[in-house]
């Protein structure tokens, strides 16, 4: 199956920074890469995605880019909002798309301090 | 969030209870996923279902769980004996199609403690 390696774990930056969280991914095969922000006592939400015909994808302060060659894709946030702080989740595809589930990565707790 | 409503919000129970996890998700989406949340695990696949047939329970870790799915409405995951290493966020996740290249909107979870 996939294996989703991210990170950091633990990321801490200032109001108006910029924050990038990097995943790694074992199947060459998978070719559609979500974005998912958990924020305290909810459950995840869909942020962003990317699908491998594209390299790079934006959608106003964040920002994702593909490297399918290298096999990582990484999550970028610019001017960076304390209500940014939250646990950010990498996925990919567990196996070929049709019947199959998302890996996801271990998360990176953001934290944007004002 | 409003398309998938779990219940519980909390459970506490004593080891060795039964523990029962309710999910019901919008009409519409027809596939849906269990999920355990563990600081030390991260978020791992429990169990998916797609037009409410289970197509991979490989992530269930033991006997003692189950799932099911009756209708495109309700899906239980059942926990017995519980034991406190049980103790997690349960979360039910629902998406349209396969539910591997759209999104999947996932409810407010479910927190068990095992004591």
């Amino acid at each position: 199956g996939e294996n989703v390696e991210q990170h950091p774990s633990t990321l801490s930056v200032q109001e108006g920074d910029s924050a990038v969280i990097k995943c790694t991914y074992s199947d060459s095969a998978s070719n559609y890469f979500p974005w998912y922000k958990q924020e305290l006592g909810k459950g995840p939400q869909l942020i962003i995605d990317i699908r491998s015909n594209v390299g790079e994808k934006k959608d106003q302060r964040i920002a994702v880019t593909l490297n399918k060659t290298a096999k990582h894709f990484s999550l970028h946030i610019t001017e960076t909002q304390p209500e940014d702080s939250a646990v950010y989740f990498c996925a990919a595809p567990n196996g070929p798309l049709g019947y199959s589930t998302l890996t996801f990565g271990k998360g990176t707790m953001l934290l944007v301090s004002p | 969030d409003a398309g998938v409503i779990q219940s519980p919000r909390h459970e506490v129970t004593e080891m060795g209870q039964e523990v029962t996890l309710r999910c019901k998700p919008i009409s519409g989406h027809n596939s849906l996923f269990w999920y355990r949340q563990t600081m030390m695990r991260g978020l791992e696949l429990l169990i998916y279902f797609n037009n409410n047939v289970p197509i991979d329970d490989s992530g269930m870790p033991e006997d003692r769980f189950s799932a099911k799915m009756p209708n495109a409405s309700f899906s239980t995951l059942k926990i017995q004996p519980s034991e406190p290493r049980d103790s997690a966020v349960y979360f039910c996740a629902i998406s349209k199609g396969s539910g591997t290249d759209t999104e999947a909107f996932f409810g407010q979870g479910t927190r068990l403690t095992v004591v």
